[in-house]
């Protein structure tokens, strides 16, 4: 079982429409987590990270549910630019490494 | 620069060369980390360095790959003997800390073997 799992979709999702995923982590030691979006051929960037209490950037909220095990994501009146892949990060609290989803493709259609 | 710097941006090899990716991290970045991507796939984890050490190589596919890291700076990834599985996006990515979540990118090193 890979440490971060996510649907690797795609979401195809109409624009304005809110979108949602979720990534699923096995190491409980897991302390910090974060997105990050990669555009196609490009590198990638982060978007936000996750705090326990969940958090809101704009039309993005992430949430972390430490008891179950995941990270999700949501977008809101999605945009045609948010067309992406989207990726789960975790960090390892024993060590320096930063665990990758494969990420989640979404594809936003006018 | 401001940023995280890759070079070459492309690089075309026949099987059996040997190749030499450079990467110049973000300035008083100490975290240093090395991944490749093949296409449509995720970031598969090559090595670390923690200043000018590699406490963790185990992500190298083989002996013949290779990294280093000099005056906590430059970083050159070296793949002996190419093999066309050694196609990928080559991707470097700087922190200011270890464990730190928001790396910073270069735009990769296209490889392809040929």
């Amino acid at each position: 079982r890979k440490e971060v799992e996510q649907d690797p979709g795609p979401f195809n999702v109409p624009e304005g429409a809110t979108v949602a995923f979720n990534c699923t982590y096995s190491n409980s030691a897991s302390q910090s987590f974060f997105w990050y979006r990669q555009d196609c051929r490009k590198e990638p960037k982060l978007l936000m990270s996750v705090y326990s209490s969940g958090n809101e950037d704009g039309r993005f909220t992430a949430q972390l549910n430490r008891a179950s095990q995941y990270i999700s994501l949501l977008i809101r009146d999605s945009k045609l630019s948010d067309s992406a892949t989207y990726l789960c990060v975790g960090s390892s609290g024993s060590n320096y490494q930063l665990i990758w989803g494969a990420g989640t493709k979404l594809i936003i259609k006018p | 620069g401001a940023g995280v710097s890759q070079s070459p941006s492309n690089k075309v090899t026949e099987k059996g060369k040997d190749v030499e990716l450079r990467c110049d991290p973000i300035s008083g970045h100490t975290a240093l980390y090395w991944y490749r991507q093949s296409l449509g796939q995720g970031l598969e984890f090559l090595i670390y360095f923690q200043g000018n050490s590699a406490p963790d190589k185990s992500g190298l596919p083989s002996d013949r790959f290779s990294a280093e890291r000099t005056g906590g700076s430059v970083s050159t990834l070296t793949i002996q003997r190419t093999q066309q599985e050694d196609s990928a996006v080559y991707l470097c990515a700087s922190s200011l800390l270890p464990r730190e979540g928001e790396a910073f990118f270069g735009q990769g090193t296209r490889l392809t073997v040929v």
